[in-house]
């Protein structure tokens, strides 16, 4: 299963837009790129998926170059309730899922 | 519409005891079901998935055990509680083959003592 790097926190103010980075230099042909959202004490919640180019929907766009070893994650125009923790998660169809240590995301007033 | 209940929201219990958590799922059938634990400040742990009755993966060693007795219910066990069984005990659930959306419980929140 490939491996995901991602910042341990960032910080922003509201109404900016957040970009979110996942490493995943060993990603394979067939894996997926999942990003869930957790807010305290609740489970993850799915915000997106993608496999390469760009996904958008009514919540975030999710950015995979061409090469497919890194992804972003953009939450445009975020606020006091975007203050969560955010996983990236290659996703291959099996039922291993690998949740890291995700991005603790900070919104400020 | 689909729902997922877990229970009991929270629990303490002292070392050495048995532990049952349930967790059930509304409104799919043959659901792909997976307990989660998440230690205080880190990512979720993979701990048993099921894709179906009496079908039990195990992901990490432990003495803990999952059982999945009718299509729509997953049972977490223990016969012996240790201080590092601590945690948030989430449930979730999902459908095909897995590449999909999982779609979580409330969380059960145990504290061994």
């Amino acid at each position: 299963l490939a491996k995901t790097t991602q910042p341990i926190s960032m910080d922003s103010y509201e109404g900016q837009e957040v970009n979110i980075t996942c490493s995943h230099n060993n990603i394979a042909t067939n894996d997926y790129i999942t990003w869930y959202q957790q807010f305290p004490s609740q489970g993850p919640r799915f915000i997106i998926q993608g496999y390469k180019t760009k996904v958008t929907n009514e919540v975030a766009s999710l950015f995979i170059p061409a090469d497919r070893k890194s992804s972003t994650l953009s939450l445009p125009r975020v606020s006091l309730s975007d203050t969560a923790v955010y996983y990236c998660l290659p996703n291959t169809g099996g039922f291993k899922t690998i949740f890291g240590a995700g991005t603790r995301l900070f919104v400020k007033a | 519409s689909q729902t997922i209940h877990q229970w009991p929201a929270t629990l303490v219990q002292p070392v050495g005891s048995p532990l049952s958590l349930e967790c059930t799922v509304e409104g799919t059938s043959n659901p792909n079901l997976y307990w989660y634990r998440q230690a205080a400040g880190r990512g979720l742990q993979l701990l048993f998935y099921s894709v179906g009755i009496g079908q039990i993966s195990s992901e990490v060693p432990q003495n803990l055990s999952a059982s999945r007795p009718q299509d729509r219910q997953f049972i977490l066990s223990s016969k012996k509680l240790l201080l590092s069984d601590s945690g948030f005990y989430l449930c979730a659930w999902s459908l095909g083959t897995g590449l999909g959306e999982q779609y979580f419980g409330p969380g059960t929140r145990l504290t061994v003592t």
